[in-house]
């Protein structure tokens, strides 16, 4: 258990679907970030948030749109996605202070 | 571009020496560097981490090195034990201009500890 929760683990959906990924932490992080990992490429950073502002966005296409409610949750909303973007998708937490980061497990995204 | 490389993707190393894993980078801004272990279905997790301004960080069986000069730095296991059998990651990072890390990950290096 790190601390950083991820809802689903998996999670196959259609390229007309709507689906979230949630992502949690409970660590009393400040920041907090989506990453994607696909085979063999490096993770890639996808969005960050600092106090629940979003402070980068990585050229990330628009299919996927993120939320920060509050510096506790990060969602990632899904909507028409292509085959490609299947991968695992990561969602990771640090204090800015401390220099690294928790991740969670992962949500294995497959798209059809 | 690849900012951080991990030429290796995979190694194997028997049960008692030593696993050396090496990482290279080019964006010289980078201040921070860290080495993440990563088992298959779960999320990566920290391993040790060492600052620009350090050439050595020590933490038990995990040692790292970082050349500033030579933009490198490796990862040394010893002993290796078959736990450590995973694939590890590098990742550097500057300071971002809001305070928080931006981390550039590797591609990463799969472990094989034989037994």
């Amino acid at each position: 258990e790190t601390g950083v929760t991820q809802t689903p683990r998996h999670l196959v959906m259609g390229m007309t679907n709507k689906k979230s990924l949630k992502c949690e932490q409970h660590l009393g992080h400040n920041a907090m970030y989506w990453y994607k990992q696909s085979a063999k490429k490096p993770l890639e950073l996808m969005f960050v948030y600092n106090f629940k502002e979003q402070t980068e966005n990585n050229s990330v296409p628009s299919r996927f749109s993120p939320e920060c409610p509050n510096s506790s949750h990060l969602f990632l909303h899904l909507h028409t996605l292509q085959p490609e973007d299947s991968a695992l998708y990561l969602c990771a937490s640090s204090q800015e202070r401390d220099g690294w980061a928790f991740f969670g497990q992962g949500t294995r995204l497959t798209v059809v | 571009d690849q900012q951080v490389k991990q030429n290796s993707p995979s190694l194997s190393v028997q049960e008692g020496r030593i696993s050396i894993l090496n990482c290279d980078y080019t964006n010289s801004m980078f201040d921070y560097f860290l080495w993440y272990k990563k088992y298959p279905a779960e999320g990566p997790t920290f391993l040790i981490s060492i600052s620009s301004i350090k050439d050595k960080n020590e933490d038990g069986r995990f040692t790292v090195f970082l050349n500033k000069s030579a933009k490198h730095l490796s990862l040394h296991i010893v002993p290796s034990q078959p736990g450590d059998s995973a694939v590890y990651f590098c990742a550097a990072s500057a300071t971002g201009t809001s305070g928080t890390y931006k981390y550039i990950f590797g591609t990463g290096t799969r472990l094989k500890v034989l037994a």
